[in-house]
């Protein structure tokens, strides 16, 4: 099977850096996926990770480490809206299924 | 292009009734995913849909059952329906599972109270 652990909450303020970290197990490893979702909202894709190392999109950048199964994802200049759960979620073989975290709730504060 | 679209976007139902809920992916995802959210317990797999075949189940009983289309519309179906289903229930399109690229696409979801 698969398990994910991620904080539940954390609280940063506005124009710091946040990170969030997963970390995980599973039978094989496909890439560890990071998804936003907002109160009353759709889960939205913001980055995936199949190889280590550091992938950047804007002010979020997501890393992986596959030996220590682990990753992070990493939220810089934050803003009032960056405010929303955030998910980690992996694929553990082509023929599994994205396997969700159960969020962190965060929440940036002025 | 249109986004993923669920129907009914609220109903409720009382225990015992059972319920189908309907997603229509974006136009040319041949791929469908269900997952059930509740407060806390972030989101739970029930099924995996691709060109009409179940390609995965979650651990969830019988009760819960889903199918889909040949024009990649999916329906799951809830019967004798507990307080414990009260839930949004969410469905995901991709091109092929977003296997290679991580990315699915959620509709808004249904959001299902059961009294």
């Amino acid at each position: 099977g698969q398990s994910l652990e991620q904080p539940s909450e954390v609280t940063a303020v506005e124009g710091a850096i946040v990170q969030i970290n997963c970390t995980y197990q599973t039978s094989g490893f496909y890439g560890l996926s990071w998804y936003q979702q907002h109160d009353g909202g759709a889960p939205t894709f913001l980055s995936y990770n199949a190889l280590d190392g550091l992938e950047e999109t804007g002010r979020f950048s997501s890393f992986l480490s596959r030996s220590d199964s682990y990753g992070y994802l990493l939220l810089q200049e934050l803003q009032m809206k960056d405010s929303a759960s955030y998910f980690c979620a992996v694929r553990g073989s082509g023929n599994t299924p994205l396997v969700f975290g159960k969020g962190t709730r965060l929440s940036v504060i002025a | 292009k249109a986004g993923v679209t669920q129907t009914p976007r609220y109903l409720i139902k009382t225990r015992g009734q059972q319920v189908t809920l309907s997603c229509s992916p974006i136009s040319g995802h041949r791929s469908v995913s269900w997952y059930q959210q509740t407060p806390g317990q972030g989101l739970q797999f029930l099924f995996e849909y691709f060109s009409e075949t179940q390609r995965n189940k979650g651990n969830f009983p019988g009760r819960f059952s889903g199918r889909q289309f040949s024009n990649s519309r999916s329906e799951m179906n809830v019967s004798t329906l507990e307080l414990g289903d009260s839930a949004l229930y969410l469905c995901a399109s991709s091109l092929a599972g977003g296997r290679d690229t991580g990315e699915l696409f959620f509709g808004e979801g249904s959001r299902l109270t059961v009294l």
